[in-house]
């Protein structure tokens, strides 16, 4: 079964620091990768997905996120952070051979001080 | 708003309570999911239907019956739970895989507390 492990539990950064989340999964497969966001008190929300094609993804709000196959990693980044990007952010990998069956990873609370 | 409707937002129940958790979706898709979002721990896929039917039951214990009767709605029927029971429930909808995009959507939960 896939697992998806995200290390950084508790992020914390002051506005305009540079963020990167590392995400690594299990399957070694062909899948297809999400980043999710969930602020205080709303539903999760996606950032940006993975399909195929160029390995650097552009999301929404100036994230990015990069494929790297050999490594089983997508990591998210963002250059400057925002006091609005104060989030959890959970790492998604599904196998597309396999039914579409999100499995998550534990999540990164992300606090950003103003 | 992301197409999938939960309700009630919040419920409180004993344990020896019957209630019933609603999904619903308008975004035409063909499968949907319930997770289990705990503190501290990764969200938790329980059950999965596509096209109305069940393809994935993890190892969820039995007071917990899903409930598929359309492809627009999904259920969740409780029943004699347990304090650790208490969570965010989250519905979510997709397409099936093999008809492009297979994002899925979420919905904002129903926060649980078992009694």
């Amino acid at each position: 079964a896939q697992s998806v492990s995200q290390h950084n539990h508790h992020v914390i950064l002051s506005e305009a620091a540079s963020l990167e989340l590392g995400c690594n999964y299990s399957y070694g497969g062909t899948v297809n990768l999400f980043w999710y966001v969930q602020y205080p008190g709303q539903h999760l929300q996606l950032l940006l997905k993975y399909f195929s094609g160029d390995p650097l993804v552009k999301g929404i709000k100036g994230f990015e996120a990069e494929f790297i196959k050999s490594k089983f990693s997508f990591n998210l980044r963002k250059p400057s952070v925002q006091w609005s990007d104060t989030a959890e952010y959970f790492c998604a990998v599904n196998d597309p051979n396999a039914g579409n069956m999100l499995t998550f990873g534990g999540g990164t609370r992300l606090m950003v001080k103003p | 708003e992301t197409g999938v409707t939960q309700t009630p937002r919040h419920l409180v129940m004993g344990m020896t309570n019957k209630k019933s958790l609603k999904c619903e979706q308008h975004l035409g898709h063909n499968a949907m999911y319930w997770y289990k979002q705990s503190a501290k721990k990764p969200l938790e896929l329980m059950f999965v239907y596509s096209l109305e039917e069940r393809v994935e039951n993890n190892s969820v214990p039995s007071r917990f019956s899903p409930e598929c009767p359309n492809s627009s709605h999904l259920f969740l029927h409780l029943h004699t739970l347990q304090p650790e029971d208490s969570a965010l429930y989250l519905c979510a909808s997709s397409q099936e895989p093999g008809r492009g995009n297979t994002e899925a959507f979420f919905g904002q939960g129903t926060r649980l507390t078992v009694v």
